[in-house]
């Protein structure tokens, strides 16, 4: 079965701190799509990333980074020297090419990042 | 370039009443999507759509729910008659073709409230 797991409900740091974002997967195909959105408090849904299953090169963007590592089924995001406007709901997601859930995206429950100055 | 729009913004209405949201999706995207947001159960993919054919609507809670898609550019879900339960924000999505590979770009939610 297919599924989304971001242990950390809530994380509070302070301004300038690196703060890594957790993600852990489940899914049987061999061939996945795996995806972070974030939800500011204003409520939109924004897409920040997507990553192939078949390639597991770490990415930067910026402050933003993710590790992507099918060993251990994880695809961590990672701010440096986050800042008060990083504060959000940041959502895992899981889209697997012929599994069982048709291509949609599977979600976790997101994680609420709070950036105090 | 225009996101997907989705209308209204908010909706408060009475139990029992009749709720119509729109979407308009990103020109030229071949997939929509219906996602409900609840704090009890997260983000919820309700029905969607590739190329304006109902592919999976197993997530519709009841009979109560109906979505359409009567063209590329516009659908609508209906809830009839509306409950308390049924209060969430509801978001509308689109992706590029109908692959999975594509991420899904999301409109800013129709928050909606029965009272």
């Amino acid at each position: 079965a297919q599924k989304v797991t971001q242990a950390q409900t809530e994380i509070s740091v302070v301004e300038k701190e690196d703060v890594t974002l957790d993600c852990v997967y489940e899914t049987r195909d061999t061939t996945y799509y795996l995806f972070w959105y974030k939800q500011p408090p204003s409520g939109e849904l924004v897409f920040l990333i997507r990553r192939n299953s078949f390639d597991e090169q770490n990415e930067i963007s910026g402050r933003y980074s993710w590790n992507f590592q099918k060993s251990t089924s994880s695809f961590n995001f990672t701010i440096t020297a986050s800042q008060v406007v990083d504060s959000a709901v940041y959502f895992c997601a899981l889209s697997e090419a012929y599994g069982g859930s048709q291509g949609n995206l599977i979600f976790g429950k997101g994680t609420k990042l709070s950036v105090k100055p | 370039d225009a996101g997907v729009i989705q209308s209204p913004r908010h909706e408060v209405t009475e139990m029992g009443q009749e709720v119509t949201l729109r979407c308009k999706p990103i020109s030229g995207h071949n997939s929509l999507f219906w996602y409900r947001q609840t704090m009890m159960r997260g983000l919820e993919l309700l029905i969607y759509f590739n190329n304006n054919v109902p592919i999976d609507d197993s997530g519709m809670p009841e009979d109560r729910f109906s979505a359409k898609m009567p063209n590329a550019s516009f659908s609508t879900l209906k809830i009839q008659p509306s409950e308390p339960r049924d209060s969430a924000v509801y978001f509308c999505a689109s992706r590029a073709g109908t692959r999975s590979n594509q991420p899904q770009h999301f409109g800013d939610g129709t928050r909606l409230s029965i009272l």
